[in-house]
């Protein structure tokens, strides 16, 4: 069945550090790609997105890039700021309207 | 603006008590989703309604009930035979169409038992 694989946290980094955090994906066929982040207490927030092999999303200096040829999603930030201390799920949809989250990567950033 | 509201923000249940949680979209969207997150988890699925008057169990439906009457409303009831309610609840809507259905997603709701 279809799965997400994101790397484990807690992720530490000093503030202006550079960030990845690794998502993989098993599906079928051609599936979404999504990145939402969660602050403390709240809902999930998209944070980027895409639709198909090669597409790059990008919001508020994040980017990741659909790689079908290694089933990976990874995000990336050149500069992490204390703000972005947050959850960050992978996800993905591929139809019958379900969609499937990654276990989540907790991002502390140190001023 | 539009959005997804969801109340109470904060819910206690007592042992054998059915409570109902409370979420309402005015983005029109079409399908409308409940999820259940438990602490250093992601989510997991519990029901979900591609159109008013239609729903689907997910993978933990198992204790819950739901309802689907109007298209802005997707209250989720934990009843007394759901051992273990203890989470933080958040409801979704997804956009109408085939090529992207981003979800979008409520506060949450943080149920409590006593």
């Amino acid at each position: 069945g279809n799965s997400v694989t994101q790397m484990e946290g807690p992720v530490t980094l000093s503030e202006e550090a550079f960030l990845t955090i690794n998502c993989t994906y098993t599906a079928t066929g051609y599936p979404s790609l999504f990145w939402y982040v969660q602050y403390p207490g709240e809902g999930l927030q998209l944070l980027l997105k895409a639709t198909k092999a090669d597409d790059k999303g990008s919001n508020k200096g994040f980017e990741a890039t659909y790689r079908k040829e290694t089933t990976s999603f990874h995000l990336e930030k050149g500069s992490v700021q204390v703000s972005d201390s947050a959850v960050y799920f992978c996800a993905l949809y591929s139809g019958t309207y379900k969609y499937i989250f990654g276990t989540g990567t907790r991002l502390k950033v140190l001023a | 603006d539009g959005g997804i509201t969801q109340s109470p923000k904060y819910l206690f249940r007592k042992e054998g008590q059915n409570v109902t949680l409370s979420c309402e979209q005015n983005l029109n969207h079409d399908a409308m989703y409940w999820y259940r997150q438990d602490p250093g988890q992601g989510l997991r699925l519990i029901y979900y309604s591609q159109i008013v008057n239609d729903f689907q169990k997910g993978d933990i439906a198992e204790g819950y009930s739901v309802s689907r009457e109007k298209k802005e409303s997707f209250p989720l009831t934990v009843t007394s035979a759901q051992k273990n309610p203890t989470a933080f609840y958040l409801c979704a809507s997804s956009i109408p169409g085939r090529a992207l259905r981003t979800q979008y997603f409520g506060p949450g709701t943080r149920l409590l038992v006593l």
